[in-house]
């Protein structure tokens, strides 16, 4: 069985700050990682995916994500936060060879305050 | 557009009515998924097909709910005598037959009210 824990439901920063988002995943398989975001009516876009390769991942605009086996966590990260990053974040897991059973967490609401 | 297409954007119906939703994939897409979200959560998938064929169904999907891709292109998700609990938003994504691990492409979803 896989699922994520999105540990904090809301996460408010000032514009300028840096941002940390924090995700712990289960899996009883090589798991693959997803980042997506989800903006006010607008779909689900991915930011970034860990697939086994590099365990620090760069995604788009700017974020990036790191794979700790250790700590099976995949935590992200923004040096510096814009205003256009406020919106819903998600954690993604899956089984690496099985990609069709993707467990989703309850998501982070990030603010970003000028 | 390119993208993952959805119709209708919003459906409001009344308490055991019937209502369709549309997906249009990515043309060259032959997976499809179909997700359920709720205030306050991440997406639950409901089911998913490749090509034509559904391949596989959550036990969220109750006997009411039915989904078709009949040519392998477009889907259907269809609700039967709709009830409060069906609310949420229903979310469409495709992705590419490809060796390896590849993202899913998401739709802009349908938000369904039922009264």
């Amino acid at each position: 069985a896989q699922s994520v824990t999105q540990l904090d439901s809301h996460v408010s920063v000032s514009e300028g700050t840096p941002v940390l988002l924090r995700c712990n995943y289960s899996s009883s398989y090589s798991p693959s990682l997803f980042w997506y975001v989800q903006h006010p009516n607008k779909g689900l876009q991915l930011l970034l995916k860990y697939t086994s390769a590099a365990t620090l991942v760069k995604g788009i605009n700017g974020f990036e994500a790191e794979f700790k086996k250790s700590e099976t966590s995949f935590h992200l990260t923004k040096p510096s936060a814009h205003m256009s990053d406020a919106a819903e974040y998600f954690c993604v897991v899956s089984d690496l060879y099985n990609n069709n059973d993707m467990r989703f967490g309850a998501g982070t609401r990030l603010t970003v305050k000028p | 557009d390119t993208g993952v297409s959805q119709d209708p954007r919003h459906k409001i119906t009344k308490r055991g009515q019937n209502v369709t939703f549309r997906c249009d994939p990515i043309s060259e897409h032959n997976r499809l998924y179909w997700y359920r979200q709720t205030l306050g959560q991440g997406p639950e998938f409901l089911t998913y097909f490749q090509n034509e064929a559904q391949l596989e169904k959550s036990r969220l999907l109750s006997d009411r709910f039915s989904a078709e891709r009949p040519k392998g292109s477009f889907s259907t998700l269809e609700i039967q005598r709709t009830e409060q609990g069906d609310s949420a938003m229903y979310l469409c994504a495709s992705s590419p037959r490809t060796s390896g691990t590849y993202e899913q492409y998401f739709g802009p979803g349908t938000r369904l009210t039922v009264t």
